[in-house]
């Protein structure tokens, strides 16, 4: 398994501002993924953030509103930019480990909430 | 594009019922397929996995079965119990390992005592 944690577990933030969430595994990972959970939703990928390179982000999802870092195997952050109340969600990072890198572990999630 | 749906969408039983809740997937070509558990307002407890070649995995009381041909998978919660309660989220992994998931909308489990 995976021991993730995020920082910070919780916010509520003001239309227009910036937040930047973290994400920390207990060991050297090298693929991880950040999901967004809107209000009665399913998990949606926003990105997948491999090390040493660019952020690979998914159709409807772009860098300017949710630009990615990934400086080393086992951190990563997550910036939702000039929010707006539609980014009210719960953000996840997850991990793929295992043979093949075949299972995916997920952390705590923040939760988000834009007035 | 793969879609994956869950049903039902929520379920309401009395302590040490059997249940099951259904998956099922419309591309069969799946790497594996994942049962998470989901408390509110909390992150993803992996529960099970299970590879494309297999046809079912069991961890204590819960059981999944994998039908690729079909997109079907089912998990089963023998004797549930009151800490069940959760909603419960099946996810594909298409083509390859260490790619998204592709989640269902879950089935939200309550289990009265």
């Amino acid at each position: 398994s995976a021991v993730i944690s995020q920082k910070p577990s919780r916010d509520i933030c003001q239309r227009g501002t910036s937040l930047t969430i973290q994400c920390q595994v207990d060991s050297q990972v090298t693929m991880m993924f950040w999901y967004r959970q809107q209000p009665g939703q399913s998990l949606t990928l926003i990105a997948t953030a491999n090390q040493g390179s660019e952020a690979t982000y998914e159709s409807g999802f772009v860098i300017d509103k949710f630009p990615i870092s990934r400086p080393n195997l086992t951190f990563s952050t997550l910036t939702v930019s000039n929010m707006s109340p539609e980014d009210s969600s719960i953000y996840l990072c997850s991990v793929a480990r295992g043979t093949g890198f075949n299972e995916q572990f997920f952390g705590p999630g923040t939760r988000l909430t834009v007035l | 594009k793969q879609e994956v749906t869950q049903i039902p969408a929520a379920l309401s039983v009395p302590e040490g019922e059997n249940l099951v809740l259904n998956c099922s997937f419309t591309d069969s070509a799946i790497y594996n397929l994942q049962w998470f558990r989901q408390d509110p307002g909390k992150g993803l407890t992996s529960l099970l996995l299970i590879q494309s070649s297999q046809r079912e995995q069991t961890s204590g009381r819960l059981n999944a079965s994998l039908d690729k041909s079909s997109g079907r998978s089912t998990l089963y919660i023998a004797a549930s119990q009151p800490g069940d309660s959760a909603t419960y989220l099946c996810a594909v992994n298409s083509n390859q390992a260490g790619t998204a998931l592709i989640f269902g909308k879950g089935t939200t489990l309550s289990v009265s005592s």
